[in-house]
């Protein structure tokens, strides 16, 4: 079920910027692209969601490409606490079922 | 600020036993999600309830039933246990009424499930 792929684990030095990408190539025109993350056994925790523009808030940056099939979450200067799985996720205007897929592992380094 | 609140956090049961857990979404939230996470997978989307009626299902087997009372908590009830059903359960809820259609969902800190 799910349609978007990532790459299942990145490096990242504290106090760098963190780029994580997210391929959705078959998104549709009315479909979001989110962000969360999950800390260890966690609940997973909301990071940002965008349809067509780019997104900024406290936690984050999302990038998403012109044509929509892919997208970037950055974490401008990332830290310890940062490590965790992070995972990108589509899902229809109005929508409520949520596909988590593999995310990517990130592991940030001092 | 308050968040999604589950209960029990552990929870021990043996085969073929029932099991009910609950979530209390965030005040003024009217929608709540069920996952269930394995160990070492991700998580599952099992089912969604808006406004006290079902929104959307995923792979919840048929042994389980939820439901989303009138103050808006929501239960889900586990019958006949097997031991693949030990996993974290997380509820999490939403405020569904945004123009955009666009919600982002606080989960709780979840519910470990022991079957033994």
């Amino acid at each position: 079920d799910a349609k978007t792929t990532q790459p299942p684990s990145m490096d990242c030095a504290e106090g760098r910027a963190a780029n994580l990408p997210c391929n959705h190539s078959t998104i549709s025109g009315n479909e979001y692209v989110y962000w969360y993350r999950q800390i260890h056994s966690q609940g997973p925790q909301y990071i940002i969601h965008g349809l067509k523009n780019n997104e900024t808030n406290e936690m984050a940056s999302l990038i998403i490409t012109e044509d929509r099939k892919s997208s970037t979450l950055i974490l401008p200067h990332a830290t310890l606490r940062d490590t965790a799985v992070y995972y990108c996720i589509v899902r229809v205007v109005g929508g409520f079922k949520t596909i988590f897929g593999a995310g990517t592992r990130l592991f940030v380094k001092a | 600020a308050a968040g999604v609140i589950q209960s029990p956090r552990h929870l021990i049961k043996e085969k073929r036993e029932t099991a009910t857990l609950k979530c209390y979404p965030i005040p003024r939230h009217d929608t709540v999600y069920w996952y269930q996470q394995g160990p070492g997978q991700d998580p599952q989307f099992l089912i969604s309830f808006y406004e006290k009626m079902q929104s959307d299902k995923g792979s919840i087997p048929d042994r389980f039933s939820a439901q989303q009372f009138s103050d808006y908590h929501s239960e889900l009830n586990m019958s006949s246990l097997e031991l693949g059903d030990s996993a974290l359960y997380f509820c999490a809820s939403s405020s569904y009424r945004q123009v955009e259609g666009a919600y982002e969902q606080y989960f709780g800190p979840g519910t470990r499930l022991t079957v033994t």
